[in-house]
Order: C-alpha cells, then structure tokens, then sequence
C-alpha cells in the first residue's frame, strides 16, 4: 500500500519568517495531494490541494510543489502570522482506499 | 449546513463495555470514513464505506465494526472495549474517493478505564 513520509515532525519558526514542510510518498499510481491544518481540538480542515497533473499551487500565503519523478512534495507558507499554528498533515491519494496520512507536523509560530 | 457531525464529543468506558460512535453528514456525499487518531501516528483508516449498505476495511478494523444503513449515517461500534482502543475518532465523508478532499467532523475522543 501507499506510504507516506512527513518531515520534520515539529517546526518552530519566528513570526513573519517562512515555514516549509516537506511529504514523500511512494505508489506512482497517486495523482491527489490535500493538505489538512488541523487546530487543537479539532478535525482535519483541508487547506490546499494539489494533482498530479500540476507541478505549483498557490493560495495567498499558502503554496505547494509537486515533483511527480522523486515522489515528493511540499507546503510552503510564507510571512508566518500565529493563526498558523496548528499541526499540519500531508497525504496522498488517487487509488480505491482514499488517502494515506503523513504522521503530522506540528508547527509552531514564536511570536 | 452542518457539514459532518460526530456524537459523542467525549466518553469514558470500562474495560468490555460497548457502545457505537455516530458520524451524520449533510452533504449527501457517497463515501464515509472512520479514522482513529493517536499521539505521533497521524490519522489511521479503520473502515470506510463506498455507499449506503457497504462496508470494508481498512488499516486497523480490528475491534470495530461499522454499519452504513442511510446514506447520511456511518455507526462505529466497539463490541468490548479495550484500554488500546483510548483514542480520538474522526469521521469523513467524501464525494468520491482517493482524488477528492474529505470532510472530517470534530472527533470522539474516547478513553478506556
């Protein structure tokens, strides 16, 4: 089955600074790439998302990159405000069992 | 528009006790998920279902079993609850699956005496 790798497992940046997470996944047949924000106390909220047909998304501050060949891909966010704190989950999607979760990156924004 | 509703938001249980987990969704959406969640894991599939009266499997079904009766409602029942089963569960539901976003509700988070 699909296999997700999430880095690091915790960020800590200064606010205004940029925050990168990084994902590599590893069943080529997967083309559907969400990111969920999750709050404490609360359930996954998607993001952003990105296909495989599709190599940058952008979203105000949010944006992500996919690198269909090396199996990766990344969330980039920029100019960190603290509503950005929260942890941050990358998957991957495409076949018939729905996505497959990285185990989460929790971000921290130091004011 | 509620979107995804879970019930309960929280319960404590006895060791081999039973009870079922609710997940209402709104949005007549054909695919529902169970997902557990747990500390440095991430969110782990345990059921999931591709329509009203269907059910499968996924990562980690065992101690659990679900029910799909209306579209709308996807039930999580732990038969005999066991200490491993401390948790929090989500529940998603999806248009299709694999290539689209799921919504999750808020989570049951369940601890086991």
């Amino acid at each position: 089955g699909e296999n997700v790798e999430q880095h690091p497992s915790t960020l800590s940046v200064q606010e205004g600074d940029s925050a990168v997470i990084k994902c590599t996944y590893s069943d080529s047949a997967s083309n559907y790439f969400p990111w969920y924000k999750q709050e404490l106390g609360k359930g996954p909220q998607l993001i952003i998302d990105i296909r495989s047909n599709v190599g940058e998304k952008k979203d105000q501050r949010i944006a992500v990159t996919l690198n269909k060949t090396a199996k990766h891909f990344s969330l980039h966010i920029t100019e960190t405000q603290p509503e950005d704190s929260a942890v941050y989950f990358c998957t991957s999607g495409g076949g018939a069992d729905g996505l497959t979760f990285g185990k989460g990156t929790h971000l921290i924004i130091q004011p | 528009n509620a979107g995804v509703t879970q019930t309960p938001k929280f319960r404590v249980l006895k060791t081999g006790q039973s009870m079922t987990l609710l997940c209402a969704q709104d949005m007549n959406h054909e695919y529902m998920y169970w997902y557990r969640q747990d500390p440095g894991m991430g969110l782990r599939l345990i059921h999931y279902s591709v329509g009203e009266g269907t059910t499968a499997k996924g990562e980690v079904p065992d101690g659990y079993n679900v029910s799909r009766l209306k579209k709308q409602n996807f039930l999580l029942g732990l038969e005999s609850a066991a200490p491993s089963q401390t948790s929090v569960y989500f529940c998603a539901s999806s248009y299709t699956t694999g290539n689209q976003p799921q919504h999750f509700g808020d989570g049951t988070r369940l601890s086991i005496l």
